[in-house]
């Protein structure tokens, strides 16, 4: 199966700042890559869908101009939360879209911001 | 859209005993259901899954059923393990993709011995 590598693996920042969080599809390429939140104890939220090329589908909710998300090229994907307050804190994870198969995580990013 | 309930929340048997834990979605549309154990600070792994052209899906101690009539699925684990505790997530997915996934609220599998 497709393997998915994401950095960092945890990060902590400022309120305020902005944190770059990367997706890559190390040995396929992925024109559609998904962006899911998790809090601790709960389940894994689809913040949106990446689409390499073009703009990104958020789901109902989901600030786009918070979390800009971006797919440049086939194998990486980057989720940007924008001016983050500490209740942006959460557990960041992407998956990679390999045809009609299941779906491969990445090791997800814990972002505390304080 | 879709949403999916699961339960329970937290299950506890006993080393050597059988887990249930069931699932129920609410888009008639979804095709495909995957279940998925979840370390604590890890990726979610995927243990089994099914189409929902199959009605039952075995791999070793572990099983999953689905009814498409009544919308619901369930995962079964037999002869539990320690190793088996976890968080175990169900998920359904639209046609075309497995991976958009919709996630249940996870069940919280205690085995002990």
């Amino acid at each position: 199966g497709a393997v998915v590598s994401q950095h960092p693996s945890r990060v902590i920042c400022k309120s305020g700042t902005s944190v770059k969080i990367e997706c890559r599809s190390l040995d396929f390429q992925a024109t559609t890559m998904f962006w899911y939140r998790q809090f601790p104890k709960k389940s894994l939220m689809l913040m949106a869908t990446s689409n390499e090329g073009s703009k990104a589908t958020y789901e109902q909710g989901v600030e786009k101009d918070k979390f800009l998300i971006n797919h440049a090229s086939l194998t990486l994907s980057t989720l940007t939360v924008t001016s983050a307050h500490p209740e942006d804190s959460s557990f960041y994870i992407c998956s990679v879209q390999q045809g009609w198969t299941e779906a491969f995580f990445g090791q997800g990013t814990r972002l505390t911001v304080v | 859209g879709e949403n999916v309930e699961q339960h329970p929340s937290t299950l506890s048997v006993q080393e050597g005993d059988s887990a249930v834990i069931k699932c129920t979605y609410s888009d008639s549309a979804s095709n495909y259901f995957p279940w998925y154990k979840q370390e604590l600070g890890k990726r979610p792994q995927l243990i089994i899954d099914i189409r929902s052209n199959v009605g039952e899906k075995k791999d070793q101690r572990i099983a999953v059923t689905l009814n498409k009539t009544a919308k619901h699925f369930s995962l079964h684990i037999t002869e539990t393990q320690p190793e088996d505790s976890a968080v175990y997530f169900c998920a359904a997915s639209p046609p075309g993709t497995a991976s958009k996934l919709t996630f249940g609220t996870g069940t919280r599998l205690q085995v002990t011995l």
